[in-house]
Formats: structure tokens, sequence, C-alpha cells
């Protein structure tokens, strides 16, 4: 059973530059979260989709934006980078939108914005 | 959700219960305990998670006390590779409604040879 995998591990960009991350929920989940982890301290909430729609988002800016497709995958792209934004993005996934439901959370992908 | 408090480091023996406290004087009724712990760079994993009554799984056991206010995660025979930043969260559980993880500074605990 695959648990939740992320592309690409590690990424380097530089500032004003464009980055679309990648995320395959664990088989039999349908929500996809999505959190940003700078270093040093505990990951923050970015968004989460649940059949195709953004349910909720937090406080960041419109440059985070996603998608969900109809497998479920999901991708986090990221507009006008800034130096700001060098982080480990995390992939999260559960099932059903039910705040009930226990998150797992894919291997991260690292960030560094030059 | 409720916020929770933890110690900042702990440091425990090889083979020793490790005893991680948190506390959630503010939870309510509907908000559950979750366990997650993150080994250095990879993504955070979950341990275990309560509502009221004690938990216990193969990684390890959740102890709530009675008025909700805080809890215990216990690794009974912790190992090198137990070693990792251990995060408390309270989170509502209500069907229907899409609730994120709130993360705080966690505790690093450092199991020592």
């Amino acid at each position: 059973d695959a648990g939740v995998t992320q592309s690409p591990t590690h990424l380097i960009k530089t500032r004003g530059q464009q980055v679309t991350l990648r995320c395959s929920p664990k088989s039999g989940h349908d929500t996809v979260s999505w959190y940003q982890q700078a270093l040093g301290q505990g990951p923050q909430f970015i968004f989460q989709y649940y059949e195709e729609e953004e349910r909720q988002r937090g406080n960041f800016p419109d440059r985070f934006s996603g998608h969900q497709f109809p497998n479920y995958s999901s991708e986090l792209n990221v507009n006008a980078l800034l130096l700001g934004d060098s982080a480990l993005y995390l992939c999260a996934s559960s099932s059903g939108v039910s705040g009930g439901k226990t998150q797992y959370f894919g291997p991260g992908t690292r960030l560094l914005v030059l | 959700d409720a916020k929770t408090t933890q110690p900042t480091s702990m440091d425990c023996a090889e083979g020793r219960a490790a005893n991680l406290p948190c506390n959630h004087s503010t939870i309510s009724g509907n908000e559950y305990v979750y366990w997650y712990r993150q080994i250095h760079s990879q993504g955070p994993q979950y341990i275990i998670h309560g509502l009221k009554n004690n938990e216990t799984n193969e990684m390890a056991s959740l102890i709530i006390t009675e008025d909700r206010k805080s809890s215990t995660l216990i690794l009974p025979h912790a190992t090198l590779r137990d070693t990792a930043v251990y995060y408390c969260i309270v989170r509502v559980a209500e069907s229907g409604s899409a609730r994120q993880l709130t993360f705080g500074s966690g505790t690093q605990l450092t199991v020592l040879p």
C-alpha cells in the first residue's frame, strides 16, 4: 500500500520564478492538504482540496494556488517566488472532508529560492 | 482549535520509557488530541489520537486526564530512532468540516545511548 508521495524531492529556483509541486495521496484517500514548513518551525497550513475544490485556506497570499485532479492527486503552484518561500512543502492526505479523519504526510519537497 | 503547550526539549535513556506531556487546558468537548512526530527533514508521522479514553497502538500509548486538560504520550521502550520533534495537536472532529492541523513548536525528544 503506497503512502503519500511527492515530487520532486528537491528544487532550486530563483526569485520571481514559478514552481509546481506534486502530490499523490495514500490509496483510498480523496482529500489533500498542503503545508509549508520553514526551517526550525512547525508546518503551517496552506490549503486543503476535496472534490477538486479548495475547501479551506490558511493565511497565505494568492501567489499560492492549487489544483486537485479527478484521481485525487494535487498540485501546489507558487508564483513570483520570494526568498522567504524557501521551505519544506508537505502534502498530507486523508479520507473525506470530515475533520475527524487522520492526515498522513508525504516526505515533502525541499524548495530553495535564490 | 485549542492551543497546546509542550516542553521545548526532553532527554530519555535508550530502552527506558519516554513520557511526553502536553497541556491543552482550553480543549473543547468535540476536540481530539493528536500526536505526530517529525524526524529531521522528513514529513510528520502520525502516532496516535484520542478523545477521552486512553489509547494504545503498536507505536505508543496516549493517556488523557479525566478533565481532558492534559495528556501524556508514552513510548514504552525508546530507541535512538525515536529521536524526533513530537507535536501534540488538538483538532475538532466535526463531520463535513474541513479542519487543518495547527502545529506548535513541539518537543524535541533526544534518546541517549
